[in-house]
């Protein structure tokens, strides 16, 4: 079963408007939860990244929100631009034995 | 500067035949990844390397083998492809363990026929 769960599978918005991307998962030992996003014909990149210790991280438009106790997160994109049209991968980790588990994706196409 | 590079880039190859992707990658990371994705599946992790001759499979290591001897390259091996393993491969690397940056290489379009 997927341990990364992410909604919706696609999300469309204005520019301007908030994007909110949504990612659970399963492994109660996962405890670094990295969005990569992914560009068409381009290899996924970093965008951001949360551990446990914070429920709330911040760089510039891009904010992940964090529930432990609900093994939920979220990523908003405030103030949504066309260059921010991308999939965007939740991802869980952080055991050295494991590599990184991806959720499926969420297709974000932000129209002018 | 920080690079993950693979070769080759595509790839076509008959049903039975051999394929090797090979990854190269500059910062000295212990932690090397092989990762397929298809439309619909995400990413999905292949392998995983910790070090020299030091690799473990991931999710879906059947059909696939490594090789890893030097830090900087980490193989891909398919001994008889399969029309089912046609992909994009990507490899990464990542400091230590994955509670660190992934870095991605450009990925391998293989196209088994």
């Amino acid at each position: 079963q997927q341990q990364v769960r992410q909604s919706p599978q696609s999300l469309t918005v204005w520019e301007g408007e908030t994007a909110i991307l949504n990612c659970s998962y399963e492994d109660s030992t996962f405890d670094y939860f990295p969005w990569y996003w992914q560009f068409p014909r381009e290899s996924p990149a970093l965008l951001i990244a949360i551990r446990p210790v914070s429920n709330k991280k911040e760089d510039g438009r891009f904010t992940i929100f964090f529930n432990k106790r609900e093994k939920k997160l979220s990523l908003h994109i405030t103030d949504s631009q066309p260059g921010d049209s991308a999939t965007y991968f939740c991802a869980a980790g952080g055991n050295y034995a494991q590599g990184l588990t991806f959720g499926l994706g969420t297709r974000v196409s932000v129209f002018p | 500067d920080m690079k993950v590079t693979q070769m080759p880039r595509y790839l076509i190859k008959r049903m039975g035949e051999n394929v090797l992707l090979e990854c190269g990658q500059d910062m000295s990371h212990e932690t090397m990844y092989w990762y397929r994705q298809d439309p619909g599946l995400g990413l999905q992790l292949i392998y995983i390397s910790y070090d020299v001759d030091s690799n473990s499979e991931g999710d879906i290591p059947k059909g696939y083998r490594v090789s890893r001897k030097k830090r900087e390259h980490f193989s891909l091996i398919l001994d008889s492809a399969k029309t089912n393993q046609t992909s994009v491969y990507f490899c990464a690397s990542s400091l230590y363990d994955s509670g660190n940056t992934l870095y991605f290489g450009e990925g391998s379009r293989l196209i088994v026929v």
